[in-house]
Parts: structure tokens; C-alpha cells; sequence
């Protein structure tokens, strides 16, 4: 089956600097991505939907000049959390459609991010 | 809007026992279900999906029915196994082209014990 990575799976930063997380569909081409965020033992909220080659879209109550998406190529979208808090540490996952079958979607692993 | 509830958990289980964890939903039109399954320390995975009505989705010996009369999406294993502790999560997509933004339920956390 189709193939997600995330890159890092874990990253512990300062409070205030940024931080990019990498999603990449490795056998697929994703002209959509979506940026998930998962609290401990909650359920995933969708935080934005990527667009290769446009600006992303977000929900509602998120912020788009603290979480940054770029999806610059068709296997590549980036998530850059700025200037991180404490508040901002999270399990962040992101997912591409399948191709042929949109409403069917392949997870990342996810990236744990832990911000002092 | 779209929404997904589901049973909250977490459930615990022998080994062998019949697991049955509900997802009800709210949605306009017809949607796509799915099952997801998230194993400790893994991303999520597909586990079985619906399309439409009276469709029954399985995998893994996992089943769940459309139920459009009733908007629901049970998930139902008849004898369950200590590798099938994960969190299981029950989600929507609407029917509608380029829009595939999935709703999630809570997720229910399933631990069998031996």
C-alpha cells in the first residue's frame, strides 16, 4: 500500500524557536495533504488542508502565521510551528488521499513534538 | 455540519471475547466510514471502510455495517486477540468530489488481556 513518511518522529525544542516537520507520500503523488493535531488519549483535529502549488486552507481557530504549511512539490508538505510554546507540544500527523480513491486516506507516523 | 460519537472507552477484554465498540454519526448526505486503528507507537491505519448503505466493510476478522436508518457504524469482533489492543477510531468523509477532510470520532481505546 501507498507509503507516508514523517521526518522527525520526535523533536524536543526551546520555548520561541521554530520548529518543520516533513511529510512525504514516498510511492505516491499528493496534490492534497492534511495536517493533523492529536492531545494525549484525544481524538486527531484537523488543523489545515495543504494544496501543492496554492496557499493551505485552515480551520477555523487556527492559526496561520504560527503554524506555517509549504506544499511545494507533489510528495512534499512541511509543517513549520513558529516561535513554539509549551502549549504547542503535540502529536502533529499528517495524511494524503489516495490516488483513485480520495476518500481514502494513508496516515503518517506522526512527529511528537515536545517544546521546554 | 459533520460529526462523528463514538463509544468512549476504554474497554478492557479477555482474550477470545466479543468486542463491539459503536460510532454514530451526523452528516449531510451520503458519507464514506471508516475504521481506523492506531497500534502503540504507530500512525493510523486503515482498518475497513463503507461507501454506502447496507455496506459492510471487514478486515482482520473486524466488521461494521452502514446502517443509514440508523446512522451507524458499529465496529464488531467475535473473538478478539491481545494483538488487537490499539485505539480504534471511527470517521467520516463527505461525499464530495476534491473534498476528502475526514471527521474523527474520540477514539476508544481497546486493551485484551491474555
Amino acid at each position: 500500500g501507498a507509503v507516508v513518511s514523517q521526518h522527525p518522529s520526535w523533536v524536543i525544542c526551546k520555548s520561541g524557536t521554530s520548529v518543520k516537520i516533513e511529510c512525504r507520500s514516498l510511492d505516491f503523488q499528493a496534490t492534497t495533504m492534511f495536517w493533523y493535531r492529536q492531545f494525549p488519549k484525544q481524538s486527531l483535529m484537523l488543523m489545515a488542508t495543504s494544496n501543492e502549488g496554492s496557499k493551505a486552507t485552515y480551520e477555523q481557530g487556527v492559526e496561520k502565521d504560527k503554524f506555517l504549511i509549504n506544499h511545494a512539490s507533489l510528495t512534499l508538505s512541511t509543517l513549520t510551528v513558529t516561535s513554539a510554546h509549551p502549549e504547542d507540544s503535540s502529536f502533529y500527523i499528517c495524511s494524503a488521499p489516495a490516488v483513485g480513491a480520495g476518500d481514502t486516506q494513508y496516515f503518517g507516523p506522526g512527529t511528537r513534538l515536545t517544546v521546554l | 455540519g459533520n460529526s462523528v460519537t463514538q463509544m468512549e472507552g476504554p474497554v478492557t477484554l479477555s482474550e477470545e471475547a466479543f468486542l463491539t465498540i459503536n460510532c454514530t454519526y451526523t452528516a449531510t448526505g451520503y458519507p464514506s466510514l471508516f475504521w481506523y486503528v492506531q497500534y502503540p507507537g504507530e500512525g493510523l491505519q486503515l482498518l475497513l471502510k463503507a461507501t454506502k448503505a447496507d455496506d459492510k466493510g471487514s478486515n482482520k476478522g473486524f466488521e461494521a455495517t452502514y446502517r443509514k436508518e440508523t446512522t451507524s457504524f458499529h465496529l464488531e469482533k467475535g473473538s478478539v486477540q491481545v494483538s488487537d489492543s490499539a485505539v480504534y477510531f471511527c470517521a467520516l468523509s463527505p461525499l464530495r468530489s476534491n473534498d476528502y477532510k475526514l471527521s474523527f470520532g474520540a477514539g476508544t481505546t481497546v486493551t485484551v488481556r491474555a
